[in-house]
């Protein structure tokens, strides 16, 4: 079957560095995504990855390995205002339309 | 700005009762989907469309139906529901495959059953 794998909780200091680990099981892989949902928001795109390796956008970097089923998501100088929920997701399916999440990493950022 | 607006923010019906949640997106975007978000579980595909008038099921559709009369719009139907239907509903856009498919949310609606 079809599945997502992401920690429930991470807790970081402000400053830090924080990485966010996502394996999956799926069929048809076109690629995975990251998206970021502050509490009584809606979900936010940030970053895809089709190909393996990094992508970098200002703080926030992802990384995929295709061959091991597993990416994860990376935030540097961490601030309080990135406390929220972040989610992984995998294109699948026929064509790439379909989209599975994961349950979400909850982000504690501590002063 | 993609812009994605739902009908209603919050919501309240009784067990039985048809509901409707209506999503309009004002980019020409020719995915839309339906999720539901429940804590600890995620977004949960209900359907999606990949153009007017077609629909694919996802990963939970019973007790759901679809409708894309419109390109811009999307409509989730309860046919009757049921408690177990109360969730945040959440309905996004997307180009497709180009900027790697990034779906664009509207703001969900909380819908609770009596």
């Amino acid at each position: 079957g079809q599945s997502l794998e992401q920690p429930s909780e991470v807790t970081a200091v402000e400053g830090a560095i924080v990485q966010i680990n996502c394996t999956y099981q799926t069929s048809g892989f076109y690629g995975l995504s990251w998206y970021q949902q502050h509490d009584g928001g809606a979900p936010t795109f940030l970053s895809y990855n089709a190909l393996d390796g990094l992508e970098e956008t200002g703080r926030f970097s992802s990384f995929l390995s295709r061959s091991d089923s597993y990416g994860y998501l990376l935030l540097q100088e961490l601030q309080m205002k990135d406390s929220a929920s972040y989610f992984c997701a995998v294109r699948e399916g026929t064509g790439g339309f379909k989209t599975i999440f994961g349950a979400g990493t909850r982000l504690f950022v501590k002063a | 700005d993609v812009k994605v607006t739902q009908s209603s923010r919050y919501l309240v019906k009784r067990t039985g009762e048809k509901v409707f949640l209506e999503c309009v997106q004002d980019m020409d975007h020719e995915n839309m989907f339906w999720y539901r978000q429940d804590p600890g579980l995620g977004l949960r595909l209900i359907y999606f469309s990949y153009d007017v008038k077609m629909k694919e099921k996802g990963d939970i559709p019973e007790g759901y139906s679809v409708s894309r009369e419109k390109k811009e719009r999307f409509s989730l139907i309860l046919e009757s529901a049921s408690t177990n239907q109360t969730s945040m509903y959440l309905c996004a856009s997307s180009l497709g495959l180009a900027g790697g498919g990034a779906q664009f949310f509207g703001p969900g609606t909380r819908l609770t059953v009596l």
